[in-house]
Formats: C-alpha cells, sequence, structure tokens
C-alpha cells in the first residue's frame, strides 16, 4: 500500500526566500506525482505533474524534482512570494491503481 | 473553460439524517474521483468511476456511503444516517482519461458538519 510522507509540517520563510518542500512514498511503482496547492477553505489546485518517466517539471517559480529509486520528490520555489502561503500537498499514482494517495501537507507561511 | 464543481458548499445536517452531495465534472473528463478530507488529515480516497465500467469502490468507509455516477456526467455522494465523524470536506476530482496517470483536476469541496 503506497504511504506518502511530506516534511516539514509547517514551515514559516521571509519573503525573498528560496525554499524546498519534501516529499516521500514508499512504493515506487508510481504513474505520476502531482503537486497541489490547497488555500484555507478551498479546493485543490494542481501546480506540477511529473510522469514517472520524468525527472522535473518546471512552472514559474516552481520546479518540482522526482527520484523514483529513493522515493522522493521536492517543490522548489524560488523568490517566495506571501502569496505562496498556503498548504502543499503532494500525491503519488500508483501504477495500477488510478487513486491519488496523498500526504498530509506542508503548510507554508511566507512573511512580508 | 468550467472546472470541476460541488454543490452545496456547505452542508450542516443533524446526526441520522441523510445528505447528497454533487460533482460536476469538466466536460469531455470521463474519470470521476471522491475524496474525503476530515481535520487534520490527508485526503481519502473514497471511490472512482470511468465510464461505463463498474466503479470502485474500495474506498467506502462504511455501508452508509453510496455514489452514482450516470454516463460521463454529474455525480452524487450520498451519505445515510450521518454520524459525527462523517464532517469533513468531501472533494471531488475528474480526469481526461482514466487509468491513474492522468492530472487530476479537483472542485471546491464541499463542507460537511454532522451536529
Amino acid at each position: 500500500k503506497q504511504e506518502v510522507t511530506q516534511i516539514p509540517a509547517a514551515l514559516s520563510v521571509p519573503e525573498g526566500e528560496n525554499l524546498v518542500l519534501n516529499c516521500s512514498f514508499t512504493d515506487s511503482a508510481i504513474y505520476n506525482l502531482q503537486w497541489f496547492r490547497q488555500d484555507p477553505g478551498k479546493g485543490l489546485t494542481s501546480l506540477l505533474l511529473i510522469q514517472s518517466s520524468q525527472r522535473e517539471q518546471t512552472s514559474g517559480r516552481l520546479n518540482a524534482s522526482l527520484d523514483k529509486s529513493s522515493g522522493r520528490s521536492t517543490l522548489y520555489i524560488a523568490a517566495s512570494q506571501p502569496g505562496d502561503s498556503a498548504t502543499y500537498l503532494c500525491a503519488a499514482s500508483g501504477a495500477g491503481s488510478y487513486q491519488l494517495t496523498f500526504g498530509k501537507g506542508t503548510k507554508l507561511s511566507v512573511i512580508p | 473553460g468550467a472546472g470541476v464543481s460541488q454543490s452545496p458548499s456547505n452542508k450542516v445536517t443533524e446526526k441520522g439524517k441523510d445528505v447528497e452531495l454533487r460533482c460536476d465534472p469538466i466536460s469531455g473528463h470521463t474519470a470521476l474521483y471522491w475524496y474525503r478530507q476530515r481535520l487534520g488529515q490527508g485526503l481519502e480516497f473514497l471511490i472512482y468511476f470511468q465510464g461505463n465500467s463498474a466503479p470502485d469502490k474500495s474506498g467506502l468507509p462504511s455501508d452508509r456511503f453510496s455514489a452514482e455516477r450516470t454516463g460521463e456526467s454529474v455525480s452524487t455522494l450520498t451519505i445515510q444516517r450521518t454520524q459525527q465523524e462523517d464532517s469533513a470536506v468531501y472533494l471531488c476530482a475528474s480526469t481526461r482519461q482514466g487509468g491513474g496517470q492522468y492530472e487530476q483536476y479537483f472542485g471546491p469541496g464541499t463542507r460537511l458538519t454532522v451536529t
């Protein structure tokens, strides 16, 4: 059974800093890994999806990497802004399983 | 185009009552998922629909929970005889096709509170 862990559970940084959020998963046989953002009282917004054959994806100030052999993914946020404050979730889709298994998220606060 | 929509956005109900939650997927998306997010917990998979295939109900927590979907359109999640532990945000997602390798797009969720 796939298990996804995110560390840290919460992170507070000053505006302008670069930061890394970590995600680990137990079953390396995944179709893809997806990073989401969740704002309070809102649904999930998809940020990046990395297929199992890829090693990284980039969108603007965001870069996500995937290392299947070690069961790890990272989300790099460059030049953080207060508007980046949210909970970031990673989710792995297992091979042969179409459901996403989610971590509990990292709550990010960017201080102006 | 329009994203995934869900209704109602909030629902407060008394313990023991039945509730029905609705999800409208993105037009043309063949696969639809329901998840539950309880306070302080990660999202839990509930049920998966793909086209006209039999749904995967393996995540439903009890027989009080059921869901329907007609073709590739609207889905409803029904919870009978609600209990306080059913309080959660219920999220729906859809994907272009089934199979697990496609990006899931989520709706805003329905916040259910059972008093």
